[in-house]
C-alpha cells in the first residue's frame, strides 16, 4: 500500500485566496484525521470523520475552515479566504476502526505559507 | 481537557549511549499511547502503540512503558545511533474519542 497520500506538498497564496489541500486515506481504512502543527501549538486535531461522516470538529479554528468526505478514498480541507496565520503543515491520517483503538498512520504533510 | 508534557525538550548524547525521553499526561483515561518519530521536514513514524491495559512495548532496540496510574510514559533507546536523531512524539487517545492528543516533543541529536 501507498500509505496516506496528501497533495500538494508544499503551497504558497497570498492572504485571501482559497486554498484546498487533498488527503488519500490508505485502503481500508475507517477513520480519516486532520492535524496541524505549528511552532506555537505543535500537532492539534482539526477535524476527524468516521465511515466518511464527521464526528469531531471541535479543532476547526473558525468558519473559514471546512472539511469534506465525499467518499472513502478521498477528503479535502479547505480555507476561504486564507490567512498569514494559517501557516502550517498540515498532515492527514488514517486508521482502521475497531476495539482497541488502532495506529494512526500519518501522510507526508501539506506546508502552507500564506504570505 | 488531556495535556501531554514532554521532558526534555531536546537532548544530546554521543553515539552508542543509552537513553530515556519521558511522557506525562494529565488525563489517566487512556484507550493507548503512542510514539512517533519525526524527521525535519517530514511526516510522522509510528514507533510504537501501548494498549491501556499493557504496560510495555519492544520493538527492536526501542522499549515504552506505560504507567497508567500516575500518568507517565518512558521510551528508552538502547545503544543510540546518529541515524536516531529526530523528534519523538508522544500522545494519546482518550476514552470515547478517537484523535491522538500530543505532546511537544523532545528533539534527539545522537553525536557520531
Amino acid at each position: 500500500d501507498a500509505g496516506v497520500i496528501q497533495s500538494p506538498r508544499h503551497e504558497v497564496t497570498e492572504m485571501g485566496q482559497e486554498v484546498t489541500l487533498r488527503c488519500k486515506p490508505i485502503s481500508g481504512h475507517d477513520y480519516l484525521f486532520w492535524y496541524r502543527q505549528t511552532m506555537m501549538r505543535g500537532l492539534e486535531l482539526l477535524i476527524y470523520f468516521n465511515n466518511n461522516v464527521p464526528i469531531d470538529d471541535s479543532g476547526m479554528p473558525e468558519d473559514r475552515f471546512s472539511a469534506k468526505m465525499p467518499n472513502a478514498s478521498f477528503s479535502t480541507l479547505k480555507i476561504q479566504p486564507s490567512e498569514p496565520r494559517d501557516s502550517a503543515v498540515y498532515f492527514c491520517a488514517s486508521s482502521l476502526g475497531g476495539n482497541p483503538v488502532d495506529t494512526q498512520y500519518f501522510g507526508p504533510g501539506t506546508r502552507l505559507t500564506v504570505l | 481537557k488531556q495535556e501531554v508534557t514532554q521532558i526534555p525538550a531536546a537532548l544530546s548524547v554521543p553515539e552508542g549511549e543509552n537513553l530515556v525521553l519521558n511522557c506525562s499526561f494529565t488525563d489517566s483515561a487512556i484507550y493507548n499511547l503512542q510514539w512517533f518519530r519525526q524527521d525535519p521536514g517530514k511526516g510522522l513514524t509510528s514507533l510504537l502503540l501501548i494498549q491501556s491495559s499493557q504496560r510495555e512495548q519492544t520493538s527492536g532496540r526501542l522499549n515504552a512503558s506505560l504507567d497508567k496510574s500516575s500518568g507517565r510514559s518512558t521510551l528508552y533507546i538502547a545503544a543510540s545511533q546518529p541515524g536516531d536523531s529526530a523528534t519523538y512524539l508522544c500522545a494519546v487517545i482518550n476514552t470515547g474519542r478517537r484523535a491522538l492528543t500530543f505532546g511537544s516533543g523532545t528533539r534527539l541529536q545522537v553525536q557520531p
